[in-house]
């Protein structure tokens, strides 16, 4: 079975600082998808960024980035030039041939 | 992007009765929903799959007597928590593959069951 391990329960960054969340997960497929979702308190859960497997190019997406590293098994995400709005439960989410499995989750705080 | 949208957001009940959460996929059609559980500083885990059309597909150790799922149309799945107890309260959040969408889920707000 999949496994989605996020080792951060919490996180804190500096407004404008960097961060990076760590993801990493079990899979025996080849094909697959991985992503990071947000939860702000609202808890409205919002897809950040994804990343096919088969593509070697890490993910971007404005200030966010993916560092994919396949052979170990690695996912994690870059959140440059932080902002108040950052601040939310972030989730490592990993769907191959099944359902969505979700990591633990990190809790980022950002401080002004 | 596609919209999900959830109904209610909130819903206060008394033990023993039941409560029904509906889940709409607005700008899409869906044949298959996802039902999450999440509890308070917890990670989202996956109650049930729903398919339009035919029975839905439980998790191990969940009660499917007690969840009830209905998926009748392509666009609408419910979630009724009969018989609902303290231990019931949770905040449940339902999703659906976006069309073509490459996996993407698009998720509903949640909805926030108290159970007195």
């Amino acid at each position: 079975a999949q496994t989605v391990t996020q080792s951060q329960p919490e996180m804190s960054v500096q407004e404008a600082e960097t961060v990076t969340l760590s993801c990493t997960y079990d899979t025996s497929e080849s094909d697959y998808y991985l992503f990071w979702y947000k939860q702000p308190p609202s808890r409205q859960m919002i897809l950040v960024i994804r990343q096919e497997a088969y593509k070697q190019q890490n993910a971007t997406e404005n200030r966010f980035s993916v560092n994919f590293q396949k052979a170990a098994k690695s996912f994690s995400l870059k959140i440059s030039d932080s902002q108040l709005g950052d601040a939310a439960m972030y989730f490592c989410a990993y769907k191959g041939g099944g359902d969505m499995r979700f990591g633990a989750g990190t809790r980022l705080t950002v401080k002004p | 992007g596609a919209v999900v949208s959830q109904h209610p957001s909130w819903v206060i009940c008394k033990s023993g009765t039941s409560v029904k959460i509906e889940c709409r996929s607005l700008d899409f059609q869906a044949t298959t929903m996802f039902w999450y559980r999440q509890f308070p500083k917890q990670s989202l885990m996956l109650m049930a799959t729903s398919n339009e059309g035919s029975k839905a597909t439980y998790e191990q150790g969940v009660e499917k007597d007690k969840f009830l799922i209905n998926h009748a149309s392509l666009t609408l799945s419910t979630l009724t928590v009969t018989s609902a107890h303290p231990e019931d309260s949770s905040f449940y959040i339902c999703s659906a593959p976006g069309e073509g969408a490459k996996n993407i889920q698009y998720f509903g707000a949640g909805t926030r069951l108290s159970v007195l």
